[in-house]
């Protein structure tokens, strides 16, 4: 069964807004990611955050990560019309097992 | 250097055929891992393996798949009598495991449709 979450499942803004999207998990983990999965093509990791984190930076991306309410957000910045893709958090039980993914958030940027 | 490769890209069969996808991970990637994705969905794991260790098959659906990983590098995933619900893009990753940092990379996939 899927772990992470994802939410919302659709999400649709204009070029140069903030979007973000949350994702929620069971179950305890060692770290979770990121990925972005343009259309026909294969995911593409984005940003990992372990455990022990909170907040993880990464050019116009800021991941959260909330372990007591088991849950992340991925926020993208001025968003442009090349982030449009579908998002899927992965929690990672324990490090070398396999990723977790949730539904993934489809998000479409508009210009 | 290459990323994960996997052929066919695409693949279309009758119904009660057997297909075989091909994953070429990333040189000296120790795991390597099967997923499926349904359209509009997340991502399903089918199968596991890391090194020499026995693959953890415990994501595959039913006894008519089956995969085998030769020499720690090439994997091959077979579908036996392939159903209509097996239609699905079919996703290779690898992993070098470093730091018990999993971050996997992933193949464009297969698309198998049965006819």
């Amino acid at each position: 069964s899927q772990q992470g979450e994802e939410d919302p499942q659709a999400l649709s803004i204009q070029e140069g807004e903030n979007a973000t999207m949350n994702c929620s998990y069971k179950t305890s983990i060692n770290n979770l990611q990121w990925y972005r999965q343009n259309s026909g093509r294969g995911l593409v990791h984005l940003i990992l955050i372990r455990s022990n984190e909170r907040e993880k930076h990464s050019g116009r991306l800021r991941v959260t990560l909330d372990t007591s309410k088991k849950s992340s957000s991925l926020l993208i910045t001025a968003s442009r019309a090349a982030d449009t893709a579908s998002y899927f958090c992965a929690t990672d039980p324990s490090g070398n097992t396999p990723l977790v993914f949730g539904k993934g958030t489809r998000l479409s940027v508009i210009a | 250097g290459a990323g994960v490769s996997q052929s066919p890209s695409n693949k279309v069969t009758e119904k009660g055929k057997d297909v075989e996808l091909r994953c070429d991970p990333i040189s000296g990637h120790t795991a390597l891992y099967w997923y499926r994705q349904s359209l509009g969905q997340g991502l399903e794991f089918l199968i596991y393996f890391q090194g020499n260790s026995a693959p953890d098959k415990s994501g595959l659906p039913s006894d008519r798949f089956s995969a085998e990983r030769t020499g720690g590098s090439v994997s091959t995933l077979t579908i036996q009598r392939t159903q209509q619900e097996d239609s699905a893009v079919y996703l290779c990753a690898s992993s070098p495991l470093l730091s018990a940092k999993n971050i996997q990379y992933f193949g464009a996939g297969t698309r198998l449709s049965v006819l």
